[in-house]
């Protein structure tokens, strides 16, 4: 399995408030993302990373920013949480054919 | 990015091989078929893709019609594991920066 890790697993919080997720990987790989997952929409891409510093919107960036100051490491900071960013996020991974992605196990956060 | 469709949900008996259809009839010419599956409550797992020939790995082989409008997905031996959404995903090697469109899959539930 790839080398990838989320952290925290799960967070609930409180709306308002910032929250970082973070995501590390150990494959080097230079193609990192971030999805989230809700019911009746399946998986849809944030934000994603072609290299360090190197960041671009995906389809659902509103409200999200992201960082990415280190191959392994891919941050994403929900700056002022809100409830409707309650959802399972994913980060994924992949090297030269962008395509396959390697994904995490998830982080489910909850925002009340 | 071509549409693919899929049947909502399947049921395989454990040890039989496992087909999944997907149809994409307005797949472009440089447009790949991958697959990945989503066990439940994991990340998704990359599992196949092609572009015109028949594809094999030790996950599954992959069959794609020789007008390349639709595919199908073999799980050669089904185990209860494989129970899973299973999505087809049609989209260029490299295109959109890896931003891929999930859609809803193929529930497949693996039955004893």
């Amino acid at each position: 399995d790839a080398g990838i890790t989320q952290s925290p697993r799960h967070k609930v919080t409180e709306t308002g408030t910032p929250v970082t997720l973070r995501c590390h990987q150990t494959e080097n790989h230079r193609y990192m993302y971030w999805y989230r997952q809700d019911p009746g929409h399946g998986l849809r891409l944030i934000h994603y990373s072609y290299g360090v510093k190197d960041t671009d919107k995906g389809e659902v960036s509103d409200g999200y920013s992201v960082s990415r100051s280190k191959t392994e490491d891919f941050l994403l900071t929900l700056e002022s949480a809100t409830s409707s960013q309650t959802s399972v996020y994913f980060c994924a991974i992949s090297g030269q054919t962008y395509n396959e992605q390697f994904f995490g196990p998830g982080t489910r956060l909850t925002v009340l | 990015d071509a549409k693919t469709t899929q049947p909502t949900s399947m049921d395989c008996a454990e040890g039989r091989a496992a087909n999944l259809p997907c149809n994409h009839s307005t797949i472009s010419g440089n447009e790949y078929v991958y697959w990945y599956r989503q066990i439940h409550s994991q990340g998704p797992q990359y599992i196949i893709h092609g572009l015109k020939n028949n594809e094999t790995n030790e996950m599954a082989s992959l069959i794609i019609t020789e007008d390349r409008k639709s595919s199908t997905l073999i799980l050669p031996h089904a185990t209860l594991r494989d129970t899973a959404v299973y999505y087809c995903i049609a989209e260029t090697y490299g295109g959109s920066q890896g931003n891929l469109i999930f859609g809803k899959g193929t529930k497949l539930s693996v039955k004893p």
